[in-house]
């Protein structure tokens, strides 16, 4: 079966920098679609990040365009998200999520990094 | 960005309907059938229950449905259950090559 394990999360400092992880099993990893999805304590969903299935295109969500990037490696399944100059807002579970093309909707989760960035 | 606008809560009786809202603009909702809708148990990552406006996918009951009438889209849950109670999020995906969020909305089974 699909599965989505992210690593990496943790505290840090604000300004300073963490990279998260998430390896990928039981699908076609390197022809899907990989998206990165945040959720604050007790607040809503936050789409963060896409990157294609070749890694050619990638996309981000206003809050982190410019400190944020997506990379993914398909001959390890995994995707990545190295996140820099963080703010105590970035502090969230970090979501991997799969999506079958770049609008597509997102099929598959893994269970969530937390990240909490101190001031 | 801007969240796509749902309701708080909505609530219902084991073996009612219960529909949710979900309004975006001409920008997102208004402009695709990328329109998604996920299930948030307390604790537990999301699961998608309809995408594509009001495809359902493998394993996930017929009761949800889901449709879409201009820059509005709707999530229908018809005999309530116990089991339903969670938190729901729509989604779009935008013109602005970007996905957007509705701001959750919490079902409660009486």
């Amino acid at each position: 079966q699909v599965q989505l394990v992210e690593s990496g999360g943790g505290v840090v400092q604000s300004g300073r920098s963490l990279r998260l992880s998430c390896a990928a099993s039981g699908f076609a990893f390197g022809t899907y679609a990989m998206h990165w999805v945040r959720q604050a304590p007790g607040k809503g969903l936050e789409w963060v990040a896409f990157i294609s299935y070749d890694g050619n295109k990638r996309f981000y969500g206003d809050s982190v365009k410019g400190r944020f990037t997506i990379s993914r490696d398909n001959s390890e399944n995994t995707l990545y998200v190295q996140m820099d100059s963080l703010r105590p807002a970035d502090s969230a579970v970090y979501y991997c999520v799969s999506g079958l093309t770049e609008d597509s909707a997102f099929d598959h989760w893994g269970q969530g990094a937390l990240v909490t960035v101190s001031s | 960005q801007s969240a796509l606008t749902q309701p708080p809560s909505v609530s219902g009786s084991p073996g009612q309907s219960v529909t949710i809202s979900c309004t975006g603009t001409s920008s997102d909702v208004g402009s695709t059938n990328r329109v998604a809708w996920y299930q948030q148990s307390s604790g537990t990552a999301p699961k998608l229950v309809i995408y594509e406006v009001g495809s359902r996918p493998s394993g996930v009951p017929d009761r949800f449905s889901g449709s879409k009438s201009g820059n509005t889209a709707s999530l229908t849950i018809s005999g309530l259950q116990a089991e339903d109670a969670a938190d729901y999020y729509c989604s779009s995906y935008s013109t602005r090559r970007a996905h957007v969020f509705g701001t959750g909305t919490k079902v409660t089974v009486l």
